[in-house]
């Protein structure tokens, strides 16, 4: 019964390269949401996609972010180009419906460093 | 605009003691929900409990309670005979029907032997 599950837990790059986070949602849960968390801060959102579909990418930064969830596969937040301000925690939820205002379920977070 | 406000930046405690971390929200919907994460420093978020707006009571969950005030918009979380383990950031979180979660700032709680 597996939880919310991001891969690379940890991920370094240099400046200007691409950084690649993938998030799986738990069975059955077809809306994930991404926060990005910086050093002592709270959980920002960036984006909330169901399959296939962007519902919310109101705090996305504009360029260089972008986020897909396919009908097959894990879902991906992609950065371009990275630079030292997007060092930082990624994390992915999941829910199982909309609508609600229910719990969340949070992987274990993608940690960016960038060099 | 700022929806949920978290005042204490930090707070200490001492070790089997209570301890209350404020939390006030801002919303116009009817329908929402309240959460409190902990995140220690191994940095997981771990959920702690849930209060829906439309609860008569509060939510409690083993050692840790919401003292949920409706009126006055606020959602404390208050942990009771503190362990050394509960040393963690704690976070105070709104979902509004539909949307996506938003957090407060965050608490740094230090427990003390």
């Amino acid at each position: 019964n597996a939880g919310v599950m991001q891969n690379p837990r940890h991920l370094v790059r240099r400046r200007g390269q691409e950084a690649r986070l993938r998030c799986s949602p738990m069975k059955g849960h077809s809306h994930v949401y991404w926060y990005r968390q910086l050093p002592e801060e709270g959980l920002k959102f960036m984006v909330y996609l169901q399959k296939e579909n962007i519902i919310d990418e109101s705090g996305m930064p504009k360029e260089r972010f972008s986020a897909e969830f396919p009908k097959e596969g894990p879902s991906i937040l992609r950065i371009q180009q990275v630079v030292r301000g997007d060092s930082a925690a990624y994390f992915c939820a999941s829910s199982p419906t909309t609508g609600g205002t229910g719990e969340l379920f949070f992987g274990e977070g993608s940690r960016l460093t960038v060099l | 605009a700022q929806k949920i406000t978290q005042t204490q930046p930090g707070m200490f405690v001492q070790e089997k003691e209570a301890v209350t971390l404020d939390c006030t929200y801002d919303t116009s919907d009817q329908s929402y929900g309240l959460f409190w994460y902990k995140q220690p420093s191994s940095g997981e978020m771990i959920f702690l409990i849930y209060q829906g707006s439309y609860d008569e009571q509060n939510a409690t969950e083993g050692r840790y309670s919401l003292n949920f005030q409706k009126a006055r918009k606020s959602a404390n979380l208050v942990i009771s005979a503190s362990q050394l383990g509960d040393s963690a950031m704690y976070f105070c979180a709104m979902r509004e029907g539909g949307n996506d979660m938003r957090f407060g700032a965050g608490t740094r709680l230090t427990v003390k032997p």
